[in-house]
């Protein structure tokens, strides 16, 4: 199957900084990346979805000035929290996928805010 | 919401085929049955998916009925690193649709 990085695989930072998430298609050009978030012992929640190019539309619930996304090529997308704060602590995934082919995950980062 | 239907948990002896069942009663004529397995702290891995005829891979096979209201995921011969959670979800192939992830079964390879 395809390829799907992310970086960085955990980050622990302070209550009011900005953490950037970047998720790669490393054999693959991505047109369309999801961005998803995981709570403990929970399944997986659907944030936001990006397009090359264009801007990211994002799920209900989801505060886009919170969780900035960026699909600036067709290999790289990244998510960046703003402000984060201790309830941003979670498990965030990325995926892609080439137009309508299958959809294929990266391996996850997890975020710790204290 | 997820469109289907698993159990919560599964126990499966190593080396035995481990059997998951999916029931997707409303599913649409052109969505189709993609099975995903997350193991502990990682990404969700893609398995297989189909649309009506049965399919195997080096994975798994997968088993629709013929009415498509349920399916059956086959690991012929589970081994210990087969334990995860798997998700059954269907989804057009095409179109806006997106993979809505529901709770998935918690599948236990016993040694």
């Amino acid at each position: 199957g395809a390829v799907v990085s992310q970086h960085p695989s955990r980050v622990i930072c302070k209550s009011g900084t900005s953490v950037k998430i970047e998720c790669r298609s490393l054999d693959f050009q991505a047109t369309t990346m999801f961005w998803y978030r995981q709570f403990p012992k929970k399944s997986l929640m659907l944030m936001a979805t990006s397009n090359e190019g264009s801007k990211a539309t994002y799920e209900q619930g989801v505060e886009k000035d919170k969780f900035l996304i960026n699909h600036a090529s067709l290999t790289l997308s990244t998510l960046t929290v703003t402000s984060a704060h201790p309830e941003d602590s979670s498990f965030y995934i990325c995926s892609a996928r080439l137009a309508w082919e299958t959809q294929y995950f990266g391996p996850g980062t997890r975020l710790l805010v204290l | 919401d997820a469109k289907t239907t698993q159990p919560p948990s599964m126990d499966c002896a190593e080396g035995r085929a481990a059997n998951l069942p999916c029931n997707h009663s409303t599913i649409s004529g052109n969505e189709y049955v993609y099975w995903y397995r997350q193991i502990h702290s990682q990404g969700p891995q893609y398995i297989i998916h189909g649309l009506k005829n049965n399919e195997t891979n080096e994975m798994a096979s997968l088993i629709i009925t013929e009415d498509r209201k349920s399916s059956t995921l086959i690991l012929p011969h589970a081994t210990l690193r087969d334990t995860a959670v798997y998700y059954c979800i269907v989804k057009e192939i095409q179109g806006a649709q997106k993979l809505v992830f529901g709770q998935g079964t918690r599948l236990t390879i016993n040694p």
